[in-house]
């Protein structure tokens, strides 16, 4: 069984400022770990993935997560917020070595002010 | 090289219809998923489609179903809808099937159940 959760609903920040969207998974076995991020009336983008490599992970437009494993998290962070960041953010758990089925936390939603 | 396509983009169903969704993968990719999108349940991951067979499959019930053509393009069909099933309807493909392969996700079909 897996399971994920987002820790926040909404994340306000001001531009400039440093992100953080938080996630918890769990997972009976070694987890595959993404974040997505979908703006308004638009279909999901990949940022970043985890596949049991490196466990800081960079992906586009700045952003990077980490995965710790005595913590169960993978949290999103990015240094300096931007206006164009602004987006509904999902965090995603699959089991790894093959079969891809994804449970998805239920979304932060990150605000951005000027 | 062009994306994910899914037609029609909105849809008005009555309850008891049914309705059914196609998705055009990005050339060469053989994998297509599908995904439910909703305000109360968030996304789910329906089913996965690869090199026309059923590869994987999410908890819903039989009315959802669909299915792979030999060029790729997806089909899903709902059966005697239901209020509930008003939802974003996501498609994404990947170039293989499994968690090492980027899923690109179509902008998604619109489908209101009244």
């Amino acid at each position: 069984a897996q399971s994920v959760t987002q820790l926040d609903s909404h994340v306000s920040v001001s531009e400039g400022t440093p992100v953080l969207l938080r996630c918890n998974y769990s997972s009976s076995y070694s987890p595959s770990l993404f974040w997505y991020v979908q703006h308004p009336n638009k279909g999901l983008q990949l940022l970043l993935k985890y596949t049991s490599a490196a466990t800081l992970v960079k992906g586009i437009n700045g952003f990077e997560a980490e995965f710790k494993k005595s913590e169960t998290s993978f949290h999103l962070t990015k240094p300096s917020a931007h206006m164009s960041d602004a987006a509904e953010y999902f965090c995603v758990v699959s089991l790894s070595g093959g079969s891809y089925i994804p449970t998805f936390g239920r979304g932060t939603s990150l605000i951005v002010h000027p | 090289k062009a994306g994910v396509t899914q037609t029609p983009r909105y849809l008005i169903k009555t309850r008891g219809q049914q309705v059914t969704l196609s998705c055009s993968p990005i050339s060469g990719h053989r994998s297509v998923s599908w995904y439910q999108q909703t305000p109360g349940q968030g996304l789910q991951f329906l089913f996965e489609y690869f090199s026309e067979t059923q590869r994987n499959k999410g908890n819903f019930p039989g009315r959802f179903s669909g299915r792979q053509f030999s060029n790729s393009r997806s089909e899903m069909n709902v059966s005697t809808l239901e209020l509930g099933d008003s939802a974003l309807y996501l498609c994404a493909s990947s170039l293989v099937s499994g968690d090492n392969y980027e899923q690109y996700f179509g902008p998604g079909t619109r489908l209101t159940v009244t």
